[in-house]
């Protein structure tokens, strides 16, 4: 069975701090699918990366990355110089390509608190 | 552009009533869904659609039903709410296989 585990319950930072969020996923599948949303407190959930299985290239975005490791079976997220406005609640998520429908699989969920 | 619209925003039942969650995008999407929140246990997948008339039930479906009668729109109805189905609800739509999903607001349900 297919599971994503974000051990991470909760962060806190202080403004200007770099950070990552880690995420561990679980698949026999050897074609798969690894997402990264973003839940800010007004609750709305915000698409922020896909991935493929045969992508390892790491990803860079303004002050966001990701790091895609198929031996370790992890796909992190790093923030640099974290801002007040990254606090949020951030998910890891998975499809499998033999699933029907696009179901994803979330993780629990890594609660981010930025401090000023 | 809406994309995906959820109403109500918040609900509040009593156990034993039932109730519809609305869900509509303009994306022309085939693929919705619907997930539920709670905390400590990020999201799971209550029904999930392919296209209109195609449905089927996700991790989390027992106390809901759903249909698809068009591309648009893809309710969730609680039959009879039970306190356990107290939780945010998120519909989402996706263009294309594996795609990412456009979530829509979320409805905080308490039921008491």
């Amino acid at each position: 069975a297919q599971k994503v585990t974000q051990a991470q319950t909760e962060i806190s930072v202080v403004e200007k701090e770099d950070v990552t969020l880690d995420c561990v996923y679980e698949t026999r599948d050897t074609t798969y699918y690894l997402f990264w949303y973003k839940q800010p407190p007004s609750g709305e959930l915000v698409f922020l990366i896909r991935r493929n299985s045969f992508d390892e290239q790491n990803e860079i975005s303004g002050r966001y990355s990701w790091n895609f490791q198929k031996s370790t079976s992890s796909f992190n997220f790093t923030i640099t110089a974290s801002q007040v406005v990254d606090s949020a609640v951030y998910f890891c998520a998975l499809i499998l390509s033999m699933e029907y429908g696009n179901k994803l699989v979330f993780g629990a969920g890594t609660i981010l608190r930025v401090k000023s | 552009n809406a994309g995906v619209t959820q109403t109500p925003k918040f609900q509040v039942l009593k156990t034993g009533q039932s109730m519809t969650l609305q869900c509509a995008q303009d994306m022309n999407h085939e693929y919705m869904s619907w997930y539920r929140q709670d905390p400590g246990m990020g999201l799971r997948l209550i029904h999930y659609s392919v296209g209109a008339g195609i449905t089927d039930q996700g991790e989390v479906p027992n106390g809901y039903n759903v249909s698809r009668s068009t591309t648009e729109d893809f309710p969730l109805r609680l039959l009879s709410a039970a306190p356990s189905q107290t939780s945010v609800y998120f519909c989402a739509s996706s263009p294309g296989f594996h795609t990412e999903a456009f979530f829509g607001q979320g409805t905080r349900l308490t039921v008491v």
